[in-house]
Parts: structure tokens; C-alpha cells; sequence
């Protein structure tokens, strides 16, 4: 049974930059699919961030391109993401989640870290 | 890339059907049969319902329906529940490898 299980801090200050890992167990990450950041700020709608494939390529949201890297660890099962120069519209819940090859569904996803942006 | 449109809201009665549409354009679900629905209950992470517009994964009930047409997909569940009640989201991949998520429908059994 495939997991997922994001970590990483809670609070981010202004400006900084916001990073994450999600640790996959059950299934080994070079064997694979893509694997995906979405994030939900409190009480509204899901927002694909970017995905990464297990051979590194890696595919972004237009909106967040200029400011978000997702590199894989095959080592370690891990994938992470960097979001830098983050404001308080940055504050939301992230997800990771396995994504087909097809960038088409997300399925496991981990439970989610909620991350806050304030000073 | 815009958002998928879906309703704000819906409601039905237990063991009624009800249909969740997701509107999108030529660049993203009229152009790909690459359509998933998530169902989000409080304080979980989404679980997905379909995938590919019409397929239902391992376990998922088969009252979950989807279709499309056009630019705008479907989520159709029948024989209502309560269990149903939670916010129900459609994806879909688009043109240039990018994906994008609808806003969101929230489902209350009446």
C-alpha cells in the first residue's frame, strides 16, 4: 500500500522561503509515475503547484513557475518542494500526491501539513 | 490557465441523484479525456473518484458516474447518502503539460 506523509515547518516567515518534503512508502519512487504538490489555502479550493517524474523532469504551474523547484531523492523515496519569496496569500494546506504519467489523476495523497506564512 | 468552473453548490435528498458539472475550454477538458474527480470531506485529504472521465477506481462505488461533453465533464452520483455530503473537486490536464483543478462543489444531503 502506497503512503505518502509530507514534513516540514509550520511557520514561514515573509519573504523566505517555504520547503517541504514528502516521504513515499510502499512503493519505490524510480520505478515511476510523477509525483505531485497541491495546496489549498483554509477554507477554499485545491491548487495544482508542480510535479516532478522519478527520472527528474519536472512540470509547473504558470503562475507559480518563477518561484517553486521540486527535486526528487531516489535514495531516500523523497521528493521536496521550494517556494521562495513567500507572502501571507501562501499560507494553505499542502498536499503530495502520486500523479500519473499522464499529469492526468493524483492518487494516494499524504494528509496534508497546513504551513502559515506570517511574521 | 484559468480555473475549471463547477457550481458553488448542490443539494439532494437521500436516494435522489444528483450531477456535478465542470466546465473547462479546448485547452483542457474539451481537448482530453483526462478528467478526474476528488471527493473532500472535512479536515481529510481529497480521495479520488474518477479518473480519465468515466473510470472508477478499485473500491469506489459504482452510484459515482462520469461523463463529458464538449468542453464540460460530469460528475452524476446516484441513490444519494449522507455519506456523500463533502466538497467534490474535477481536474483535468490541459494543453503544455499543465493541470488544472475546478474550484469546487459543495454537496449537501438534505
Amino acid at each position: 500500500q502506497v503512503q505518502l506523509q509530507e514534513s516540514g515547518p509550520g511557520l514561514v516567515k515573509p519573504s523566505e522561503t517555504l520547503s517541504l518534503t514528502c516521504t513515499v512508502s510502499g512503493y519505490s519512487i524510480s520505478s515511476g509515475y510523477f509525483w505531485g504538490w497541491i495546496r489549498q489555502p483554509p477554507g477554499k479550493g485545491l491548487e495544482w503547484i508542480g510535479s516532478i517524474y522519478h527520472r527528474g523532469s519536472t512540470y509547473y504551474n504558470p503562475s507559480l513557475k518563477s518561484r517553486v523547484t521540486i527535486s526528487i531523492d531516489t535514495s531516500k523515496n523523497q521528493f521536496s518542494l521550494k517556494l521562495s519569496s513567500v507572502t501571507a496569500a501562501d499560507t494553505a494546506l499542502y498536499y503530495c500526491a502520486r500523479h500519473t504519467t499522464q499529469l492526468d489523476w493524483f492518487d494516494p495523497w499524504g494528509q496534508g501539513t497546513l504551513v502559515t506564512v506570517s511574521s | 490557465q484559468s480555473a475549471l468552473t463547477q457550481p458553488a453548490s448542490v443539494s439532494g435528498s437521500p436516494g435522489q441523484s444528483i450531477t456535478i458539472s465542470c466546465t473547462g475550454t479546448s485547452s483542457d477538458v474539451g481537448s482530453y479525456n483526462l478528467v478526474s474527480w476528488y471527493q473532500q470531506h472535512p479536515d481529510k485529504a481529497p480521495k479520488l473518484m474518477i479518473y480519465e472521465g468515466s473510470k472508477r477506481p478499485s473500491g469506489v462505488s459504482n452510484r459515482f458516474s462520469g461523463s463529458k461533453s464538449g468542453n464540460t465533464a460530469s460528475l452524476t452520483i446516484s441513490g444519494l447518502q449522507a455519506e456523500d455530503e463533502a466538497d467534490y473537486y474535477c481536474c483535468s490536464y490541459a494543453r503544455s503539460s499543465i493541470v488544472v483543478f475546478g474550484g469546487g462543489t459543495k454537496l449537501t444531503v438534505l
